[in-house]
């Protein structure tokens, strides 16, 4: 079954500290990759996605992630973060084998951040 | 992308009753979905609300429990039957629309309290 991992649960840094946020998933054919971030109190909204082309992907906020199929990962990063940046961030990942009009996102536990000013 | 309200936005709701969710989008859309967010865990897939037939339910939820409404491309409703505290949770609308089926956005939750 398709599964999406994201190892750190929970992550705080330092303003200006740079991140890097971890997704693995388990799927050996073709994926749509996504990140999503859900602010304190509002609801999830998508950070960027990748479907295909370049790797390297670029998002709002000044967050990026790069798609490394060798290891299928999809991990999100951010130079140099700043105290609003405090949020959950969740990974998914989209692979049915059926494909068609009715592919399902996977879902990782997502990953706590918490940014001190 | 597409505008997502919910109504209730919360709510707290008595053992053994039931609730309507009541999701609208600000256009059309192929796609839509309901989820359920339960404390420190992810999202879970309840169902995909298929406009003029029955919801595709994921495996652990049922039409007895959760049923489904989407009379039209813009409207979708989520009843949670029968609650128990098991089911105090955030239940969360998406869609997907345009060019893209794949990229969902959602809706603020509805955040459910069963006492």
């Amino acid at each position: 079954a398709q599964s999406v991992s994201q190892h750190n649960h929970h992550v705080i840094l330092s303003e200006a500290a740079s991140l890097e946020l971890g997704c693995n998933y388990s799927y050996g054919g073709t994926v749509n990759l996504f990140w999503y971030v859900q602010y304190p109190g509002q609801h999830l909204q998508l950070l960027l996605k990748y479907f295909s082309g370049d790797p390297l992907v670029k998002g709002i906020k000044g967050f990026e992630a790069e798609f490394i199929k060798s290891k299928f990962s999809f991990n999100l990063r951010k130079p140099s973060v700043q105290w609003s940046d405090t949020a959950e961030y969740f990974c998914a990942v989209n692979a049915d084998e059926s494909a068609g009009n009715n592919r399902k996102l996977i879902w990782g536990l997502g990953t706590s951040l918490a940014v001190n000013p | 992308s597409a505008v997502i309200s919910q109504k209730p936005s919360r709510d707290i709701c008595q053992r053994g009753t039931s609730l309507t969710i009541q999701c609208q989008v600000d256009s059309q859309v192929t796609m839509m979905f309901w989820y359920r967010q339960q404390p420190g865990q992810s999202l879970t897939l309840i169902a995909t609300a298929n406009q003029g037939s029955e919801a595709t339910y994921e495996s652990g939820f049922v039409i007895d429990k959760f049923p489904i409404s989407r009379p039209n491309l813009t409207f979708s409703t989520l009843t949670v039957s029968n609650m128990s505290p098991e089911d105090s949770s955030i239940y969360l609308c998406s869609v997907a629309a345009g060019t893209s089926t794949d990229t969902q956005y959602f809706g603020p939750g509805t955040r459910l309290t069963v006492l």
